[in-house]
């Protein structure tokens, strides 16, 4: 079975400075992790994915993630937030050999207070 | 421009009345999803489909219905049988690949009155 935690139900930053956005995962195989970006009333966007190789991922509007194998995370990064980054944030995975399934997380409201 | 195109955004539903969501999409993926968001909730799988003529339950596939006769449609229909149907519904689609990123529509939020 693949199951995703994200511990957070809101983060807090302020404008400008770094945020994180956490994940930890479960899968009986390798994973396949994805981050996607929620605004109000609107579907949900793609923003980055591990497949496999370096284990720094960038994605669209300066996100990045670092998979880190033992600790079984996928962090969701920003060097400096925006306050247009107010968002709710998904984190899924999807597990190699496995499911075809994607199982997401239950989302992290982001708040960036100017 | 290539996408996924959900119908209508917004509908409202007296009870007892079942509704059909629309969803279509141009990007010749092979497998199409129907999911249920609820505040708090995150994303339920309700119907999942990975090929034309073909369609599996999720996790809350009662008092829903799908069907998939071509490969660019994929609409649910909410029956009377759902005994809590106001959500927002987004559907799904990817590529036949484990590795792809689904692509989402920009919703269709229902409300029964």
């Amino acid at each position: 079975a693949q199951s995703v935690a994200q511990p957070e139900d809101q983060v807090n930053v302020a404008e400008g400075n770094p945020l994180t956005v956490k994940c930890t995962y479960s899968v009986s195989g390798n994973p396949y992790l994805f981050w996607y970006v929620q605004y109000p009333n609107r579907g949900l966007q793609f923003l980055l994915k591990y497949i496999t190789g370096d284990n720094l991922v960038k994605g669209s509007y300066g996100f990045e993630a670092e998979f880190n194998k033992s600790q079984t995370s996928f962090h969701l990064k920003k060097p400096s937030a925006l306050v247009s980054d107010s968002a709710l944030y998904f984190c899924a995975v999807r597990d190699l050999g496995g499911s075809y399934i994607p199982t997401f997380g239950r989302g992290t409201s982001l708040i960036v207070h100017p | 421009d290539g996408g996924i195109t959900q119908s209508p955004k917004y509908l409202f539903r007296k009870e007892g009345q079942n509704v059909t969501l629309s969803c279509e999409q141009n990007l010749n993926h092979d497998a199409m999803y129907w999911y249920r968001q609820d505040p708090g909730q995150g994303l339920r799988l309700i119907y999942y489909s990975q090929i034309v003529n073909d369609f599996q339950k999720g996790d809350i596939a009662e008092g829903y219905s799908v069907s998939r006769e071509k490969k660019e449609s994929f609409p649910l229909t909410v029956t009377s049988a759902q005994k809590n149907p106001t959500a927002f519904y987004l559907c799904a689609s990817t590529t036949g690949h484990n590795t792809g990123e689904l692509f989402f529509g920009e919703g269709s939020r229902l409300t029964v009155l």
